[in-house]
């Protein structure tokens, strides 16, 4: 128990779906991220998130949305999906953004797009 | 962009048996960070190294931030069934500023019975 929750853990989804990731971190952390995980790749940042403000998009397509309401909470929304979006989603928190603030990971969630 | 060449991608060993790992790049990084990942789980910080030429132990892990800066090496001494895993590198140019983590590709080590 890392104190990163995320639900759902597994995720079946077609392509014309809406759903959305949510991550929960109980551990005063005012950072948070979004991570992909695929198989055989390095894991890749997707969003971050510091005090609520977005502070990194790494070029992501426009069919993942980021939500970040408190610093507690971050959402991932997701619509029109392709197979190849398929991976693992992890999100961290750290108490900041520097690189020697530990970045806590939750569990992730197994997305599978059909 | 920045790349984190990371090897071997796999080993199998048996119990007891000592494991090495190691990360390169092309580029200096500032801090080397490794990563273990159990089946189902998010990683979990191993070891954070912040100065070249570092050496830090933890347990029976220990890791070293190289010379060069552009690599790093992870050794599990005396390696138990609960060393399975993915063993990840990450590296950051900066130590204090936003700079964000590249991650290596992973090594899979399974200890064969």
């Amino acid at each position: 128990e890392t104190g990163v929750t995320q639900t759902p853990r597994h995720l079946v989804m077609g392509m014309t779906n809406k759903k959305s990731l949510k991550c929960e971190q109980h551990l005063g952390h005012n950072a948070m991220y979004w991570y992909k995980q695929s198989a055989k790749k390095p894991l890749e940042l997707m969003f971050v998130y510091n005090f609520k403000e977005q502070t990194e998009n790494n070029s992501v397509p426009s069919r993942f949305s980021p939500e970040c309401p408190n610093s507690s909470h971050l959402f991932l929304h997701l619509h029109t999906l392709q197979p190849e979006d398929s991976a693992l989603y992890l999100c961290a928190s750290s108490q900041g953004l520097a690189a020697y603030n530990e970045q806590f990971f939750g569990p992730g969630t197994r997305l599978t797009v059909l | 962009g920045q790349q984190l060449n990371q090897s071997p991608q796999s080993m199998f060993i048996q119990e007891g048996e000592d494991v090495s790992m190691n990360c390169t790049s092309s580029s200096i990084f500032n801090t080397w960070l490794w990563y273990k990942q159990d089946p189902g789980e998010g990683p979990v910080l191993l070891i954070a190294l912040y100065k070249a030429g570092e050496l830090t132990s933890n347990g029976r892990l220990t890791a070293q931030f190289g010379i060069t800066r552009k690599d790093s090496f992870l050794n599990i001494s005396a390696s138990i069934p609960s060393d399975v895993g993915i063993y990840f590198c990450a590296g950051s140019r900066g130590n204090f500023g936003n700079e964000k983590l590249t991650f290596g590709t992973g090594t899979r080590l399974t200890i064969i019975p």
